[in-house]
């Protein structure tokens, strides 16, 4: 099984619509990042959290919010989807003591239409 | 903000061949990583580098990381088809990874 998780793997939305993306990570990592990838941009941080009651916002927070449920769970939210938004999402996750090793789910394709 | 530039953006390269990319930077960073993807998937990593002028290899793959802490190499000898995917290298500097914008590596045979 896969270390870390993504649902959904695709999603089309339309404009002002809320969407929650989820990322759930079995390898017992505390701290846990979203991106976003676009093409020919690489990827920017969007939110990170270093454990359940920390959450600090990237690079292009604007637009999105985080809950970090619980230490293996962090979800994004777009609480109104707009066509800019449509990227490709990544979670990912790095232990305490080693943030430079991130390991990052198989992301999640939103298009918002 | 940061930025990572990224060289080349893509190549095209013969099977057997070696391969040389780099990313440079106004700003010095604490670590150098390189990262590879492949279609559908997330990033993996490659080669992690921690101290100027560390020289880093696994396997056929070779990285540096520059002595003024602005630059990193990634070198991969003898190429072979499953090489083929997008390659990222990223640095930290604070908190998050900053990435450069990838160089899409295409491999004929």
């Amino acid at each position: 099984d896969a270390d870390v998780t993504q649902t959904p793997r695709n999603r089309i939305t339309k404009t002002g619509k809320r969407i929650m993306l989820e990322c759930s990570q079995t390898k017992g990592h505390d701290r846990m990042y979203w991106y976003r990838q676009d093409p020919g941009l690489g990827l920017q941080l969007i939110y990170y959290s270093f454990d359940v009651k920390d959450i600090n916002k990237g690079e292009i927070s604007d637009g999105y919010s985080v809950s970090r449920q619980a230490q293996a769970k962090f979800s994004l939210s777009l609480e109104s989807a707009i066509p800019n938004q449509t990227a490709l999402y990544f979670c990912a996750t790095s232990p305490a003591q080693g943030e430079d090793t991130q390991y990052f789910g198989p992301g999640t394709r939103l298009t918002v239409l | 903000g940061q930025q990572l530039n990224q060289s080349p953006q893509s190549m095209f390269i013969q099977e057997g061949e070696d391969v040389s990319m780099n990313c440079t930077s106004s700003s010095i960073f604490n670590t150098w990583l390189w990262y590879k993807q492949d279609p559908g998937e997330g990033p993996v990593l490659l080669i992690a580098l921690y101290k100027a002028g560390e020289l880093t290899s696994n396997g056929r793959l070779t990285a540096q990381f520059g002595i003024t802490r602005k630059d990193s190499f990634l070198n991969i000898s003898a190429s072979i088809p499953s090489d083929v995917g997008i390659y990222f290298c990223a640095g930290r500097r604070g908190v998050g990874l900053t990435f450069g914008k990838g160089t899409h590596l295409i491999i004929q045979p």
